[in-house]
């Protein structure tokens, strides 16, 4: 099992332009978490999908940022037009859904975006 | 609003000595407390949640109430805890985590 796995592992891209991060999650596992660390700030939570609907989307910073997750599967974050305090590290976590105690969210290595 | 604040950003230590990093949360119902650990290189990944109450690693984190508190402890540091370490919290299930600033542990030879 791969685990959580997120592409790409760094993107570096110029003001105004238009980035898509990808997050695949651990197989069976309908949450899907993304959050974002930004340089000396906590992780914050972005949005949850439960399996393909937004389950919360409280934590997008605004509508530049844009969320899917096809058919429950994968997830994409897009970030159009990208602006310099977008640049961070974006994580993407998985867990099982279930209902009562807390199930643990597996996260993914992280994606590093710099915008210039 | 949930907070959970790590008042350290940087914790070094010797080989062999106790070790705590502090965490404080909040208070809001019946949180759900948590210590995830990032070492160089490696994806976040649980280290201990309050519910378990178990040892993992050598480390124990105890639920203080009063005090709003969750410290993780460690008798005797090993130079492979040195890594970063984040207290969350969540409100239970399948909530979102509310993660604390981290605190870096770094453990001297």
């Amino acid at each position: 099992e791969a685990g959580v796995t997120q592409f790409p592992s760094h993107s570096v891209i110029e003001k105004g332009q238009t980035v898509t991060l990808r997050c695949d999650p651990i197989s069976g596992h309908d949450n899907l978490y993304w959050y974002r660390r930004v340089m000396g700030k906590e992780i914050k939570f972005l949005l949850h999908f439960v399996k393909e609907s937004k389950q919360d989307e409280s934590g997008m910073p605004n509508n530049r940022f844009l969320a899917e997750r096809t058919g429950g599967t994968y997830s994409t974050l897009k970030v159009q037009p990208a602006e310099l305090e977008d640049s961070g590290v974006y994580f993407c976590a998985s867990s099982q859904l279930g209902a009562g105690s807390y199930n643990e969210q597996f996260f993914g290595p992280g994606t590093r975006l710099t915008v210039l | 609003a949930q907070r959970v604040t790590q008042p350290e950003k940087l914790l070094s230590v010797f080989k062999g000595a106790p070790v705590e990093l502090k965490c404080n949360y909040s208070y809001s119902g019946s949180p759900e407390l948590f210590w995830y650990v990032q070492y160089s290189r490696q994806r976040l990944q649980l280290l201990l949640r309050h519910i378990s109450r178990e040892s993992i690693k050598g480390f124990t984190a105890d639920l203080n109430k009063g005090e709003t508190s969750f410290h993780l402890k460690k008798p005797f540091a090993q130079e492979e805890d040195s890594a970063m370490y984040y207290c969350a919290r969540s409100s239970s299930g399948n909530t979102p985590l509310v993660f604390g600033k981290g605190t870096r542990l770094s453990v001297i030879a």
